[in-house]
């Protein structure tokens, strides 16, 4: 692994499924990130976590939860997926909370029907 | 609230200079990042700026002024490569990044 992935790189779900996007950085960054990116609006923050053990919420948080229960990685879950979370995903991450730059997985393009 | 404004998009000559401008309004101040989209990728970093003035980074040159809550991105001597969405985020007082919808660039032979 080089850097940060995601997976899957897309998928189709039916409303009201349960979806789990996985992270995964071999940076040792302590800081992880989930965007969504809609047409039109810039990324939103979902949920962060500075490190390892702790996450936070971010502008959008309902409908999604995580976990970092190491340092390598943060998945992002819906418990019951709706049409409106159709987006675009990135996980991010960066050596430190603040200050810093962010680097970026290659996104994850969901579509909930 | 808080607000980040870019043009939506800009058109700009193979060869030639575009300056992309960001203005903003935040609850706090610890820096301002660019960064760089192509269709269908993920952003990359190119500048950061936590200081007054202008940041030179080899084509690319970012400059801030806290006071007027505005930061532009200069690109030199443009490539057909340049073509992308330039995102400005800010860094606010709680270190999380509000983030700009982007300005998309083309490029014209």
């Amino acid at each position: 692994i080089a850097g940060i992935t995601q997976a899957p790189t897309s998928q189709i779900l039916a409303a009201g499924r349960r979806m789990t996007l996985r992270c995964t950085q071999d940076m040792r960054h302590n800081a992880m990130y989930w965007y969504r990116q809609d047409l039109g609006l810039g990324l939103r923050l979902i949920h962060y976590s500075n490190t390892a053990g702790t996450t936070g919420k971010g502008e959008v948080p309902d409908g999604y939860s995580v976990s970092r229960a190491n340092t390598d990685d943060f998945p992002l879950t819906l418990a019951s997926a709706v049409p409106s979370q159709t987006s675009v995903y990135f996980c991010a991450s960066s050596d430190r909370a603040g200050g810093d730059e962010q680097f970026f997985g290659p996104g994850t393009r969901l579509t909930v029907l | 609230g808080q607000n980040i404004d870019q043009p939506t998009e800009m058109t700009a000559t193979e060869g030639a200079i575009v300056q992309i401008n960001c203005t903003y309004q935040t609850s706090g101040f610890n820096g301002l990042f660019w960064y760089q989209q192509h269709a269908g990728e993920a952003p990359t970093f190119l500048s950061y700026n936590v200081l007054d003035g202008l940041e030179e980074k080899g084509r690319f040159s970012s400059f801030l002024s806290r006071s007027k809550g505005y930061s532009y991105l200069l690109l030199k001597e443009l490539q057909m490569k340049d073509s992308a969405s330039y995102l400005c985020a800010v860094e606010d007082s709680n270190y999380q990044l509000i983030w700009g919808a982007g300005t998309k660039l083309i490029i014209k032979p």
